[in-house]
């Protein structure tokens, strides 16, 4: 069954400081991949997303992320945080076969000034 | 603000109740999702809408039911309420049928069933 898994529940860091998000798939082929935002009282932004081509995606608000086939992962980074990316952040993947969306589980950033 | 829109923010009703919640989409987007997010079970596709017309379904609990309107407008009906429905219950809306095209999520309502 495909899956989607990001390791860390929460994770805090410093203003200025770098992060990044882990997340990996489960999936016999290359599905579909996103990063999406929850800011606390809102609903979920896509931040990016990665169908095909370059495995190196820009998001917005900074956010990149970087698709590695071999270890089934596609993990989020920031260069530098912000307070303002304080928030939750899920990793999704669609799976074309069966059009189905599966989200992970979240990682809650927590940034410290 | 993403322009989607749903109502009411929040809902508290009692077990084996029915309640409805709505969703108005964004201008122009055709298709309307659903989705619940609950702390033991995460973020969850429920169903989809596409120009009135039912397009996918996940994990939708045969007490829950849906429909979109000719005005595009959706609503998600939960009847017989179990405490386990508590959560809170997303909506999204895209220009077209394609589920992995960028959705716009509403804030959300939050149902507590007691």
């Amino acid at each position: 069954a495909q899956s989607v898994t990001q390791p860390d529940i929460h994770i805090t860091v410093s203003e200025g400081a770098s992060l990044e998000l882990r997340c990996n798939y489960s999936y016999g082929a290359t599905p579909y991949l996103f990063w999406y935002v929850q800011s606390p009282g809102q609903g979920l932004q896509l931040l990016l997303k990665y169908f095909s081509g370059d495995t190196l995606v820009q998001g917005i608000k900074g956010f990149e992320a970087e698709f590695k086939r071999s270890q089934s992962s596609f993990n989020l980074r920031k260069p530098s945080v912000h307070w303002s990316d304080a928030a939750e952040y899920f990793c999704a993947v669609g799976v074309p076969t069966g059009n189905q969306f599966y989200f992970g589980t979240g990682t809650s950033l927590t940034v410290i000034p | 603000d993403s322009g989607v829109t749903q109502t009411p923010k929040h809902l508290i009703t009692a077990t084996g109740q029915r309640v409805t919640l709505r969703c108005s989409p964004r201008s122009g987007d055709l298709s309307v999702y659903w989705y619940q997010q609950s702390l033991d079970q995460g973020l969850q596709f429920l169903i989809q809408y596409y120009n009135g017309e039912e397009r996918a379904k996940g994990n939708i609990l045969e007490r829950f039911s849906a429909q979109q309107f000719p005005d595009l407008h959706s609503e998600l009906n939960l009847s017989s309420l179990e405490l386990g429905d508590s959560a809170l219950y997303f909506c999204a809306s895209s220009k077209d049928s394609g589920r992995f095209n960028e959705q716009y999520f509403g804030p959300g309502t939050r149902l507590t069933v007691t």
